[in-house]
């Protein structure tokens, strides 16, 4: 089946800098890939879609300059979080998928923690 | 409103013992997929099943189904002989626009099955 990798499985930071957290998709090629952010106990909440060699969209409330998208490859895109603060901490996930009905495929997530 | 909505915040089930986690929905696309995936305290998303909003039958996969009740607006997912791995946070999931290329997955705010031996 697909596989999504994301990487970091967590990090932590100091407030202030910026992080970068990697999705790649292994066996296939995904033009689209969705970022999802979740708080303890709650449900996804969309950040932005990327699409490979476009900018990406962002959901309303979300910071384009805070949180930064490339999609470079049909394989890869990065969200960078700059200047991260304690309230950025946050369960980060990516997804992808062939597109139109095929299920998402989700890397395994990234634990933020910002002190 | 909410697209998708799971009015179970907890469910608890013994093992062995067959569960119904509950989901309906709300969409004026004549296309469009639901998804049910499982979170266990890991974090990672598992992809468990789809139904299309085309299709005639229910999906099924193991011991998943999906009663899908098109009318009703309905998409549950049945359990059968749960399992203590089986103890995850479940989330109710739809895709809009099927034709459009892409779209992305609007979750359910998720239940949490507890399988107690």
């Amino acid at each position: 089946g697909a596989v999504v990798s994301q990487h970091p499985s967590w990090v932590i930071c100091k407030s202030g800098t910026s992080v970068k957290i990697e999705c790649r998709s292994l066996d296939f090629q995904a033009t689209t890939m969705f970022w999802y952010r979740q708080f303890p106990k709650q449900s996804l909440m969309l950040m932005a879609t990327s699409n490979e060699g476009s900018k990406a969209t962002y959901e309303q409330g979300v910071e384009k300059d805070k949180f930064l998208i490339n999609h470079a490859s049909l394989t890869l895109s990065t969200l960078t979080v700059t200047s991260a603060h304690p309230e950025d901490s946050s369960f980060y996930i990516c997804s992808a998928s062939y597109g139109g009905g095929s299920p998402l495929h989700f890397g395994n997530g990234t634990r933020l923690t910002v002190t | 409103a909410q697209k998708i909505t799971q009015t179970q915040p907890g469910m608890f089930v013994q093992e062995k013992e067959a569960v119904t986690l509950d989901c309906t929905y709300d969409t004026s696309d004549p296309s469009y997929g639901l998804f049910w995936y499982k979170q266990p305290s890991s974090g990672e998303m598992i992809f468990l099943i789809y139904q299309g909003s085309y299709d005639q039958q229910n999906a099924t996969e193991g011991r998943y189904s999906l009663n899908f009740q098109k009318a009703r607006k309905s998409a549950n997912l049945f359990i059968s002989a749960s399992q203590l791995g089986d103890s995850a946070m479940y989330f109710c999931a739809m895709r809009e626009a099927l034709n459009s290329g892409y779209s992305t997955l609007t979750f359910g705010k998720g239940t949490m099955l507890l399988v107690s031996p």
